[in-house]
């Protein structure tokens, strides 16, 4: 399978614990985008890569949470001290580049639950 | 301020064609992708939507008006699996990518 692949599926800690996720992307593309999605609502932009360089950052991202791509392939999401509010569906999606490249092929997502 | 407005609900029978609109306001616009979610699913791209107009791929279709602000997605011959959600999503533009989500509307399609 060539498709978009996070790691863990899931994730349960306690509360003030730090978690790492992983994601895959298909291999050539550059583009990374991870999202977070609570239920009922639609995805919510976090940040995005070209390449390995983060371009943006949510504002709505606090300190806590770090992304990097170090190498242009995989990528990883850290959250420190978690909250019971970073409780959520967490999506990678990965694109490739050019022109015409307005599809972005999601994961199936890491869920995390903080208790 | 940004946001995207479509249903939250709708509900049709199989064989039926329903309309899913989707109605925004952005800081900036590049396109109108259209996304399905299953439950418990990552979402899947259906179509997306630079110019005014109609696309058509297979079933389904999308349609956008930039002047009005307003896409929607049409889907015919509902089938059983049709049943999900659908997300409206803006492409802001600049060279990020990045995608502004709808709230989602939840199809439910009975035979």
């Amino acid at each position: 399978d060539t498709g978009v692949s996070q790691d863990p599926r899931h994730k349960i800690t306690k509360r003030g614990q730090n978690v790492t996720f992983r994601c895959d992307p298909i291999s050539e593309h550059n583009r990374l985008y991870w999202y977070r999605q609570t239920l009922g609502q639609g995805p919510e932009f976090l940040t995005y890569f070209q390449n390995e360089a983060q371009l943006e950052k949510s504002r709505l991202l606090s300190d806590r949470f770090s992304a990097e791509r170090p190498k242009g392939s995989f990528s990883t999401l850290e959250i420190q001290r978690t909250e019971q509010g970073d409780s959520a569906m967490y999506l990678c999606a990965s694109s490739p580049g050019g022109p015409i490249s307005y599809e972005q092929y999601f994961g199936p997502g890491t869920r995390l639950t903080v208790t | 301020g940004q946001s995207l407005e479509q249903p939250s609900e709708v509900t049709a029978v199989e064989g039926a064609i329903v309309q899913i609109n989707c109605t925004y306001q952005t800081s900036g616009f590049y396109g109108l992708s259209w996304y399905q979610q299953h439950d418990g699913g990552a979402p899947t791209f259906l179509s997306y939507n630079a110019l005014d107009g109609l696309e058509e791929t297979g079933r389904f279709s999308s349609f956008l008006s930039r002047s009005d602000s307003y896409g929607y997605l049409l889907l015919q011959e509902l089938q059983m699996k049709d049943s999900a959600s659908y997300f409206c999503a803006v492409r802001e533009g600049g060279n990020n990518r990045k995608l502004i989500w709808g709230l989602g509307t939840s199809l439910a399609v009975n035979p």
